[in-house]
């Protein structure tokens, strides 16, 4: 059983598209969040979501949508994609209060 | 601004041979900060999470300690499957969702050989 599962693990597209990115939780949390890891590693937070509330959005360009259907649910939608986008995605979920949060295995976004 | 810094950036390490990595932070107010162990083309896996100063934790051959400055992982004769890259993250206090945030270092890859 997959406690937090991203779709889809790898994608590739052009310069100009519009692009989303699913994830899923199954631990019951009420928080869940995007966090982007660049080419040098470096992890940073894009946005958290706490019971479909938008809490935290660190300064992410508004080409990036996210969207919590429900508290299990928190997609990612892209707009009009630029090189500099390319990235793994990872997202995360957590209790309240943001104790130890558990990652998916991440979706390595790539624009040509 | 909330900084961490990780230190060594590399570390290479003989099986058996034991070592520490250092996580340095300075934050307004210290709500928790994490260790995670990440494998190449995975997320990060949890591994601790330390609140205040003096606590300690351990998992196998790994222990993590807390200062009011800085954090350390303690690694006892590693083995290579203890191969990853070691991230070390900061929760603060505060408002605006601080507290709904991790602040991660950039991590330390370490390579055990057998």
């Amino acid at each position: 059983d997959t406690a937090v599962s991203q779709t889809p693990k790898y994608l590739v597209t052009q310069m100009g598209n519009d692009k989303s990115i699913k994830c899923e939780q199954n631990l019951g949390h009420d928080t869940m969040y995007w966090y982007k890891q660049d080419s040098k590693k470096f992890l940073k937070i894009m946005f958290s979501y706490n019971n479909k509330e938008l809490i935290i959005n660190e300064t992410v360009p508004n080409r990036f949508s996210p969207k919590s259907p429900d508290k299990a649910h928190l997609n990612l939608h892209i707009n009009s994609l630029e090189l500099g986008d390319s990235a793994v995605y990872f997202c995360a979920s957590s209790n309240v209060g943001g104790t130890e949060a558990f990652f998916g295995q991440g979706t390595r976004l790539t624009v040509v | 601004e909330d900084q961490v810094t990780q230190s060594p950036e590399a570390l290479r390490l003989q099986e058996g041979e034991s070592s520490s990595l250092n996580c340095s932070y300075t934050v307004s107010g210290l709500r928790g900060l994490f260790w995670y162990r990440q494998d190449p083309g995975k997320g990060p896996e949890f591994l601790f999470t330390l609140y205040s100063a003096g606590e300690e934790k351990e998992k196998e051959r790994l222990k993590a300690t807390l200062t009011k400055k800085e954090s350390f992982l303690h690694i006892t004769a590693p083995k290579p499957e203890d191969s990853a890259t070691y991230l070390c993250a900061v929760q603060t206090t505060g408002s605006g969702g601080s507290n709904y945030k991790l602040t991660f270092g950039k991590g330390t890859l370490l390579t055990v050989n057998p």
